[in-house]
This record gives C-alpha cells, sequence and structure tokens, in this order.
C-alpha cells in the first residue's frame, strides 16, 4: 500500500535539544496531520494543518504544511525524556465519485531523547 | 467519555484461522477505518464504514471483510489467516465522512494479533 517518505527513520538526541523531521509524498494533500505513537498504543493526533503554507504550533512542537501541498514539517524545541515515541505524518485524501475520505500514513520517525 | 475501544487487546491464532476484531468508536463519532500497522512500519489503510456501509477500501484482499453495525461499532474479520498477517490491527472513529470533517482520526490502542 502507499505509504508516505518521512526523513529521518530514526534519530537518538540530548535532552533539551531541537528536533526536526519531513514528510514527502509524490502526490498533493489538501490536509496534513501529525501523529505520534507509543508502545502499546495508537496513534494520538498532535497537530492538523489545513492550508498550504501555514504554520501551527503546540506548545513545543511546530509544524508547517510545504507550499507545493506535497511536503510537511515537524519541529519539537528543547526536547524531554517524554518526547520519546514513534512520529507519523499522514495525508488526507478524498475520494470524489464518494465524497470521503481517508488517511495515508507516512513511515514513521523514531525519537529517542537521552536524558 | 470513553475513547475509542477494540477488542481483544491480544490475540494469538493459527495459520488457516479466522479472526473477529471488534471497535466501538469514540462518543458521537459515526465513521470507522480499520487500519493495519506491521512492526516497524506505518499503518496501512483496510477500510472505512460509515451508515453501515463499506465506503472506501485499500489494497487488501477479500478475506479482509468487516461491518458496521447500527449503534456505529464496527467488526474486521480475516479469513484463512496468513503469517503475514501479524501485526497490530488500528480502529479509528471520526465524527463524519464527507466534505469537510477533516479533523483527523481518533484511535483505538488497537488488537495485536499473531498469527502462528
Amino acid at each position: 500500500g502507499q505509504q508516505l517518505n518521512q526523513s529521518p527513520q530514526s534519530m537518538f538526541i540530548q535532552e533539551g535539544e531541537d528536533v526536526s523531521m519531513n514528510c514527502t509524498s509524490s502526490s498533493i494533500f489538501n490536509t496534513w496531520l501529525w501523529y505520534k505513537q507509543e508502545p502499546g498504543e495508537g496513534p494520538v493526533l498532535l497537530i492538523a494543518l489545513y492550508k498550504a503554507g501555514e504554520l501551527t504550533s503546540n506548545g513545543r512542537l511546530t509544524a508547517q504544511f510545504g507550499i507545493t501541498r506535497k511536503d510537511s514539517f515537524l519541529n519539537i524545541s528543547a526536547s524531554i525524556p517524554s518526547d520519546v515515541g514513534i512520529y507519523f505524518c499522514a495525508g488526507q485524501r478524498f475520494r470524489a465519485t464518494s465524497g470521503t475520505y481517508k488517511y495515508i500514513f507516512g513511515t514513521g520517525t523514531r525519537l529517542k531523547v537521552l536524558a | 467519555d470513553a475513547g475509542v475501544t477494540q477488542s481483544p487487546t491480544h490475540l494469538i491464532k493459527t495459520r488457516g484461522q479466522q479472526v473477529t476484531l471488534r471497535c466501538s468508536p469514540k462518543s458521537g463519532h459515526d465513521t470507522v477505518s480499520w487500519y493495519q500497522q506491521a512492526l516497524g512500519q506505518g499503518p496501512q489503510f483496510i477500510f472505512q464504514y460509515y451508515e453501515e456501509e463499506e465506503r472506501q477500501r485499500g489494497n487488501f484482499p477479500d478475506r479482509f471483510s468487516g461491518h458496521q453495525f447500527p449503534n456505529y461499532s464496527s467488526e474486521l474479520n480475516v479469513n484463512a489467516l496468513l503469517l503475514g498477517d501479524s501485526a497490530l490491527y488500528l480502529c479509528a472513529s471520526s465524527p463524519g465522512i464527507r466534505g469537510k470533517n477533516n479533523y483527523g482520526y481518533t484511535f483505538g490502542s488497537g488488537t495485536r494479533l499473531t498469527v502462528v
């Protein structure tokens, strides 16, 4: 099945450092979402982006909707140990024939924070 | 307010067997989507149910089927299980399916299926 490309695949960082990750697609999306998944849990929505060029923050998290609508970025400032987890991007795909939408997920970025 | 609940949490089945997974959506949500998440991968879309009908389907064989009940809860059935079906199966619900209702999904914690 189709998945969006995320990079990096994984990263180890020191507590207090800033983190950047991105997500790219070969096709356009009208909505981008960022989720975080912790072991044994389902993904939890962090940020939703609805317009090309949009920059949205949620606490220490900031995400941007790329102008081309084919990419998105997530930044985490001043990382803390509880930021550990897998971060997924997701793009919304709208099906005109049924008027319904679904989300395509990225391959994930695994973040580990060293205290 | 209960979120999305899935049962069972873990399941072990033998190749060739059939399995049924269950999902109750978050209160106020009427759309249920199912995803398969293999180890180390992102969730892959299986199908989506709204008004008791399958509305969209991903690239999964007919061995994967589903159902939605009048109370919006849903089941995922997998027949003739293969070793490759071992994965975390996630149910996600959302309030509506059409137009501008694009607030993302609320996910359950998943059912971990192991096929041996």
